[in-house]
């Protein structure tokens, strides 16, 4: 039962573009939201969060948007950059109820900004 | 940012040996680190969650016996992975929670990461 989806296994976009990172989720008691941007045989670095009492965050080039009606967040990064190409995990937790900051995290997508 | 590292990044070990693999936050205390393993073009996979002094906590289908845990103190944590076999072989991935003392929840820092092939 995947719990946090990124539909999109790849994405494409021309630099200096906007790139758009979706992440659906079907659990309502997540509460808390990240990125991570991941290179190949690295571990994920935090790119930026966002608590369900907000609607955006932004953060220099990265916004997260959420919808919690439709259980939707998507990462903006504008403009976009070569050195942006990595896969992007999605995470969410339920930090409210007590279960310490458990991320569940998608299934990422993998962006490459193009010259 | 908080930095997390692991030790070793590359482990190439035969079938039925033991491995240990460190995982130590360098400039904050984690009270609570977190051990993933991912599979190639797979999503990360929470294995447990182990706070400093007490014993871990495995999610569904992880064999304590088997992945030992151990949170010897606020900065460092250590997975084995014992009698390995081929089909542990993976790439695992250490993060650590900090205490902000803040409403919202603490935000995991990971590690570079440890690839593991078993023979």
């Amino acid at each position: 039962d995947q719990q946090v989806k990124q539909n999109s296994p790849s994405l494409s976009v021309q630099e200096g573009r906007i790139s758009i990172l979706n992440c659906d989720y079907t659990n309502s008691m997540f509460d808390y939201f990240l990125w991570y941007k991941k290179y190949p045989a690295e571990g994920p670095t935090f790119l930026i969060s966002i608590s369900s009492i907000k609607d955006k965050n932004e953060d220099g080039r990265f916004t997260v948007f959420l919808n919690k009606s439709a259980k939707h967040l998507s990462l903006h990064i504008v403009p976009s950059q070569p050195g942006d190409s990595a896969v992007y995990f999605c995470a969410a937790s339920a930090a409210r109820y007590g279960t310490a900051s458990k991320l569940t995290f998608g299934t990422g997508t993998r962006l490459q900004v193009t010259l | 940012g908080a930095v997390v590292s692991q030790h070793p990044s590359r482990v190439i070990c035969k079938s039925g040996t033991s491995v240990k693999i460190e995982c130590r936050s360098l400039d904050f205390q984690a009270t609570t680190m977190f051990w993933y393993r991912q599979f190639p073009k797979q999503s990360l996979m929470l294995m447990a969650t182990s706070n400093e002094g007490s014993k871990a906590t495995y999610e569904q289908g992880v064999e304590k016996d088997k992945f030992l845990i151990n949170h010897a103190s606020l900065t460092l944590s250590t997975l084995t992975v014992t009698s390995a076999h081929p089909e542990d072989s993976s790439f695992y991935i250490c993060s650590a929670r900090g205490a902000s003392g803040g409403r919202l929840p603490d935000t995991q820092y990971f590690g570079p990461g440890t690839r593991l092939t078993v023979l």
